[in-house]
């Protein structure tokens, strides 16, 4: 069964730094997405991407983050100028169309120190 | 942001019992709504999904119910397996409005099945 994945699995980054964490949706998926879950909260969305642009963010997307799918097959997050709360579990998913199941990549640990 | 709540965070049943998970919504312009299921170092894994147009949705061992007027689902696993141990997310998004695809989460119950 096609799958999401994610690298790198783990990523620890001094805070300040820039970090990109990858995705590989699956294939045939044009509408994908990241998520984070900070240790011991909930699943929070970041943003979706559809046809090249930004379809919605969060309040916590802000303009330290950005997205990019910068060939047929990735779809990364960056984060330009990392900070201590921005360590937590970040998931990639994708689904065919808007409202259709998404599916999860196994995620990126992002440590800041 | 509270508009997801599952407010069990566990549950322990008896292997070959029934396992019923409850979750609880406010936004009314929730329609359609997903169950995940998360194993420890792995991402969400799809369950079962239910649009607002149904009250019932079944597949196989697992069973969604949407109660609209109570702003309430629930996922039955019948009978529950050891395997079924895993964290739990309902999940909803308001697919006909603004914000297409995107899901917002409850907290999660913890489902511990013992043999």
């Amino acid at each position: 069964e096609p799958e999401v994945t994610q690298t790198p699995s783990h990523q620890v980054t001094q805070m300040g730094q820039e970090v990109i964490l990858r995705c590989v949706p699956i294939s045939n998926h044009l509408y994908f997405y990241w998520y984070r879950q900070i240790l011991g909260q909930k699943v929070e969305f970041l943003v979706s991407f559809y046809n090249n642009e930004i379809s919605e963010k969060s309040e916590i997307f802000d303009d330290q983050f950005s997205v990019e799918r910068p060939d047929g097959s990735n779809f990364t997050l960056k984060i330009r100028s990392t900070k201590l709360e921005d360590s937590a579990m970040y998931f990639c998913a994708s689904n065919g169309q808007g409202n259709q199941p998404q599916h999860f990549g196994d995620g990126t640990r992002l440590s800041i120190l | 942001d509270q508009q997801v709540k599952q407010n069990s965070p566990s549950l322990s049943v008896q292997e070959g019992r029934i396992s019923i998970l409850n979750c609880d919504y406010t936004n009314s312009m929730f329609d359609y709504f997903l169950w995940y299921k998360k194993y420890p170092a792995e991402g969400p894994t799809f369950l079962i999904s239910i649009s607002s147009i149904k009250d019932k949705n079944e597949d196989g061992r697992f069973t969604v119910f949407l109660n609209k007027s109570a702003k309430h689902l629930s996922l039955h696993i019948v009978p529950s397996q050891p395997g079924d141990s895993a964290v739990y997310f309902c999940a909803a998004s308001d697919g006909g409005g603004t914000s297409y695809g995107k899901l917002t989460f409850g907290q999660g119950t913890i489902l511990t099945v013992h043999p």
